[in-house]
C-alpha cells in the first residue's frame, strides 16, 4: 500500500554543519513530493516540492534530492542554523490526489 | 494581510459535549482541510473541501463533521461520537487540489487548535 515514512524519528546537527533528513515512500506511482516545515506549537509551514520528473531542486539553503530508484527523497540543509530546529515532514501526492505526510523527524540543532 | 486563522488556540471541554473549531482563511483558496496530529505523530486527514457546499471524508472522519456554506470558512465538529478527541488540530487550505499549476497543491496551515477533553 501506500507510505511515506522517515528512517530517524530524532536528528541532532552541530551548529553550522549540514542537515540531511531522509524520507522512504512506497508507492512508485506517487509523482509530486513536498517537505514542510513545523515549529513546536505551529503549523507546518511549506519549504520546498519537487515532482518525479525532476531528482534535484534547490531553494535558500535547502536542497531535496528524488531517487526514484529506490523510492528516496531526503531534504539537505546547509549551514544549519538554530531556528532550523522543528519538526520535518515529507509528504506525497497519492492516487486520489490528496496530500499524504509521514509521521517527521525532529531537527534538533546542537551549539 | 492573508493568511488562515483557527481560534480559539486551545480549547477545553467535558466528555460528552461536542465542539466546533473555527477555521477561516482570505486567500481565496478553493480547497479547505482539517488533519489530527497527535504527540510525536504526523498529520491524519479528517475531511477535506475542493468547493463550496461540497466535502469529503479523510482517512479518519468517524466522530467528525464539517460544512463549507462560504469558501473562506471550514469548521469541524468534534462530536462526542470521536472517542479520543484530545489532539491537536489544524486547518489548511490551498489553490485547489490538482489543475494546471504543481503548486495548486501547496498547503497554507493555520496555527492550529489544541482541544483537550476531560
Amino acid at each position: 500500500g501506500e507510505s511515506v515514512g522517515l528512517h530517524l524519528p530524532t536528528l541532532s546537527v552541530q551548529e553550522g554543519d549540514n542537515s540531511i533528513i531522509n524520507c522512504a515512500y512506497s508507492n512508485s506511482a506517487s509523482d509530486y513530493f513536498i517537505w514542510y516545515k513545523q515549529e513546536s506549537g505551529k503549523g507546518p509551514q511549506f519549504i520546498i516540492d519537487i515532482r518525479s520528473n525532476m531528482d534535484k531542486r534547490q531553494g535558500q539553503r535547502v536542497t531535496v534530492l528524488l531517487n526514484k530508484t529506490v523510492k528516496h527523497l531526503s531534504l539537505q540543509i546547509a549551514a544549519t542554523q538554530p531556528g532550523d530546529s522543528a519538526v520535518y515532514f515529507c509528504a506525497e501526492r497519492d492516487r486520489d490526489d490528496k496530500i499524504i505526510f509521514g509521521k517527521g523527524t525532529r531537527l534538533h540543532i546542537l551549539p | 494581510d492573508g493568511g488562515i486563522t483557527q481560534s480559539p488556540k486551545y480549547l477545553f471541554r467535558k466528555e460528552g459535549q461536542n465542539v466546533t473549531l473555527s477555521c477561516e482563511q482570505n486567500l481565496n483558496h478553493d480547497a479547505m482541510y482539517w488533519y489530527r496530529q497527535d504527540p510525536g505523530q504526523g498529520l491524519r486527514l479528517i475531511y477535506y473541501s475542493q468547493i463550496v457546499n461540497d466535502f469529503q471524508k479523510g482517512d479518519i472522519a468517524e466522530g467528525y463533521s464539517v460544512s463549507r456554506e462560504k469558501k473562506e470558512s471550514f469548521p469541524l465538529t468534534v462530536t462526542s461520537a470521536q472517542k479520543n478527541p484530545t489532539a491537536f488540530y489544524l486547518c489548511a487550505s490551498s489553490i485547489g487540489t490538482g489543475g494546471l499549476y504543481v503548486r495548486s497543491y501547496e498547503q497554507y496551515f493555520g496555527p492550529g487548535t489544541r482541544l483537550t477533553v476531560t
